[in-house]
C-alpha cells in the first residue's frame, strides 16, 4: 500500500464549481498533515495545515479522520486560478521532520 | 519571510560530468534542509536529509557516493549529482524547516536537470 495516495484526476470543473479532493494515508503514527499546490514545472507551496477539528481558510476547508487515516480538501466557488495540482503531504517516513508526499490530484477550472 | 533559492535553475550536462546544485535560505536560519527529486507525473520523493555541519541522511535506494550532500552552514546545502547519466534528469528541489520549527517546510523553486 503506498503511503500516500490520491486520485491522479484530472478533475475538470466550470467556474463556481465546489470541488472535493481525498487522500489516505498508511502511516498511523502520522502527526502533521498538509495540502500543497504545485503548478506545473514549480515548486510545491503550502497551501494550508490540516488539524483534528478541521479548519477553513477563505474558500478552502481541510478535514482530517485519524481513525479512518483519511484527509480530504473542499474547495468552494472554484478559480481558473485554482488550475494546479494539489499535494497530500503528512509527516513521515525516515525521521521526525520528514514529510511524504501524495502524486497529486489535477485541478482543471474551466471558464 | 521563509525564502529559499535555488541556483541554477535549469542546467543541462553531458553523461559522466558533474553538477552542483545550490539550496540557500535567504532570510532565516535551517538547521536542517530536504532533497527532492520529482519525475514527470510523479509525486517528490525525499532523496536526503541535511543537517548543518553533520552527515546527511540518505533515503533508501539513493546511493550517497553519487548525490553527496554538503551542509556547511545555517543557510546553505549543496547537491552534486556525481557521474551524471541521462536517468538522473529530473526536477531535484530542496526544502529548509526554519531552525527550531517542528515540521513546515519551505521549498526552492527547483533546479530542473537534464543529462545528455
Amino acid at each position: 500500500r503506498k503511503e500516500v495516495e490520491q486520485d491522479p484526476g484530472p478533475f475538470n470543473v466550470p467556474e463556481g464549481a465546489t470541488v472535493a479532493f481525498n487522500c489516505t494515508y498508511s502511516n498511523s503514527a502520522s502527526q502533521s498533515f498538509f495540502w500543497y499546490r504545485q503548478d506545473c514545472r514549480k515548486e510545491p507551496k503550502l497551501l494550508m495545515s490540516v488539524y483534528s477539528s478541521g479548519n477553513e481558510d477563505g474558500r478552502f476547508t481541510a478535514q482530517l479522520n485519524r481513525a479512518s487515516q483519511y484527509i480530504s480538501l473542499l474547495i468552494r466557488d472554484s478559480k481558473l486560478s485554482d488550475s494546479a495540482t494539489y499535494l497530500c503531504v503528512v509527516n513521515g517516513g525516515s525521521g521526525y521532520s520528514t514529510l511524504t508526499f501524495g502524486k497529486g490530484t489535477m485541478l482543471l477550472v474551466s471558464p | 519571510g521563509a525564502v529559499v533559492s535555488q541556483h541554477p535553475s535549469r542546467v543541462i550536462c553531458k553523461s559522466g560530468t558533474s553538477v552542483k546544485i545550490e539550496c540557500r535560505s535567504l532570510d532565516f536560519q535551517a538547521t536542517t534542509m530536504f532533497w527532492y527529486r520529482q519525475f514527470p507525473k510523479q509525486s517528490l520523493m525525499l532523496m536526503a536529509t541535511s543537517n548543518e555541519g553533520s552527515k546527511a541522511t540518505y533515503e533508501q535506494g539513493v546511493e550517497k557516493d553519487k548525490f553527496l550532500i554538503n551542509h556547511a552552514s545555517l543557510t546553505l546545502s549543496t547537491l552534486t549529482v556525481t557521474s551524471a547519466h541521462p536517468e538522473d534528469s529530473s526536477f531535484y528541489i530542496c526544502s529548509a524547516k526554519r531552525q527550531g520549527a517542528s515540521y513546515e517546510q519551505y521549498f526552492g523553486p527547483g533546479t530542473r536537470l537534464t543529462v545528455t
